[in-house]
């Protein structure tokens, strides 16, 4: 079965710093991966997804994300963090089957 | 356009109680799933539909039951509560299994 790890459970970063959340996945096969944010008291929106083509994708709110096939990793980068970005961050993995897996999520908490 | 709606927001249960956790879309999305998000672990999978009258069973599925009688409605059957279903639960869909799901705003539960 696939798994997905997140292997930083809770940050806390001030502003302006630099973020890096790390995503490994399991399967060796072709993947749709995405990256879900999920605000104090609301539900899961897609932050950024990537399907093929260029490994580096960016997303809404300065947030990107590089896919490294050799490394099973998706990890979510934004060079300057605000305030409003303090959220549970989960990444998320497709394979060729019909469920997708989510990592146990990161909390980051973001000192203004 | 809702999106994805999900009834009750908020409910408490004894155990033994049964009770239906309703999700309806309007976005005509072939692809419904059920979640239940505890702290550290994530969202995972509890049933899925892709289509109308197709389900099938995710990573924690014991405990709950789904039907998808219409292609906008895919509500999750709790028969017997326990304790351990103590969670917030999220409906999500999407067009198909490899798009990006838009989700509910959730439905905390509470068994005693």
């Amino acid at each position: 079965a696939q798994s997905v790890s997140q292997h930083n459970h809770h940050v806390i970063l001030s502003e302006a710093a630099s973020l890096e959340l790390g995503c490994n996945y399991s399967y060796g096969g072709t993947v749709n991966l995405f990256w879900y944010v999920q605000y104090p008291g609301q539900h899961l929106q897609l932050l950024l997804k990537y399907f093929s083509g260029d490994p580096l994708v960016k997303g809404i709110k300065g947030f990107e994300a590089e896919f490294i096939k050799s490394k099973f990793s998706f990890n979510l980068r934004k060079p300057s963090v605000q305030w409003s970005d303090t959220a549970e961050y989960f990444c998320a993995v497709k394979d060729a089957g019909n469920m997708l897996t989510f990592g146990g999520g990161t909390r980051l908490m973001v000192k203004p | 356009n809702a999106g994805v709606t999900q009834t009750p927001k908020f409910q408490v249960l004894k155990t033994g109680q049964s009770m239906t956790l309703q999700c309806a879309q309007d976005m005509n999305h072939e692809y419904m799933s059920w979640y239940r998000q505890d702290p550290g672990m994530g969202l995972r999978l509890i049933h899925y539909s892709v289509g109308a009258g197709i389900t099938d069973q995710g990573e924690v599925p014991n405990g709950y039951n789904v039907s998808r009688s219409t292609t906008e409605d895919f509500p999750l059957r709790l028969l017997s509560a326990a304790p351990s279903q103590t969670s917030v639960y999220f409906c999500a869909s999407s067009p198909n299994r490899n798009q990006p799901q838009h989700f509910g705003d959730g439905t905390r539960l509470s068994i005693l």
